[in-house]
């Protein structure tokens, strides 16, 4: 099984709100990530945790705040945001760091107004 | 942030015929991953690849690991409606990094 889950498929939320992102993978993957992609555009790395501890922030503005409860969770926790951030938000999972293959979940597609 | 070189950036082929679409980059990469992404969907990943030379095909697609370790192709034999989307490659590079970097992607639209 190679399934990376994410909720809620679809997200709209003003900028004074506060939401979260959820992602679960049950393959036992050690490294765990968000990336954000906007339309015809590759995904953006924001954020690596390895480990369940944070390995890599890719300068990534302090209104989005990535948490991970356990090695099968990752949350990411929205609060403020910019029209600017609505896209489609991916969480990927892989057994390790340094190369080893990425699955990426269905992800989010979040709307600021 | 770094983005490699993906060729074709669109291509529209009649059904049936066979697709090649390639990615190259400046850096030696280590790793070679080849997903396909539907609008509104996460990337679904096609074929990996991890060693120069290497040949990996999954039903009609052929995805290569170049010898140069500098570029990767993605081969779809007879093209079928369903191939519509948007394919992207993705490496990793020997310097040790934890980020993989993607390609630009290339649309494929198939005409029935």
């Amino acid at each position: 099984d190679t399934e990376v889950t994410q909720t809620p498929k679809h997200l709209v939320m003003g900028m004074t709100n506060k939401k979260s992102l959820k992602c679960e993978q049950h393959m036992g993957h050690r490294a765990m990530y968000w990336y954000k992609q906007k339309a015809k555009k590759p995904p953006e790395l924001m954020f690596v945790y390895s480990y369940e501890k944070l390995s890599i922030n890719e300068s990534v503005p302090s209104r989005f705040s990535p948490e991970c409860p356990n090695s099968s969770l990752l949350n990411l926790h929205l609060h403020a945001l910019q029209p600017e951030d609505s896209a489609l938000y991916l969480c990927a999972s892989s057994q390790g760091l340094l190369g080893d293959t990425q699955y990426f979940g269905p992800g989010t597609r979040l709307t600021v107004l | 942030g770094q983005q490699l070189n993906q060729s074709p950036q669109s291509m529209f082929i009649q059904e049936g015929e066979d697709v090649s679409m390639n990615c190259t980059s400046s850096s030696i990469f280590n790793t070679w991953l080849w997903y396909k992404q539907d609008p509104g969907e996460g990337p679904v990943l096609l074929i990996a690849l991890y060693k120069a030379g290497e040949l990996t095909s999954n039903g009609r697609l052929t995805a290569q690991f170049g010898i140069t370790r500098k570029d990767s192709f993605l081969n779809i034999s007879a093209s079928i409606p369903s191939d519509v989307g948007i394919y992207f490659c993705a490496g990793h590079s020997t310097s040790g990094t934890y980020k993989y970097i993607f390609g630009t992607g290339t649309r494929l639209k198939v005409l029935a």
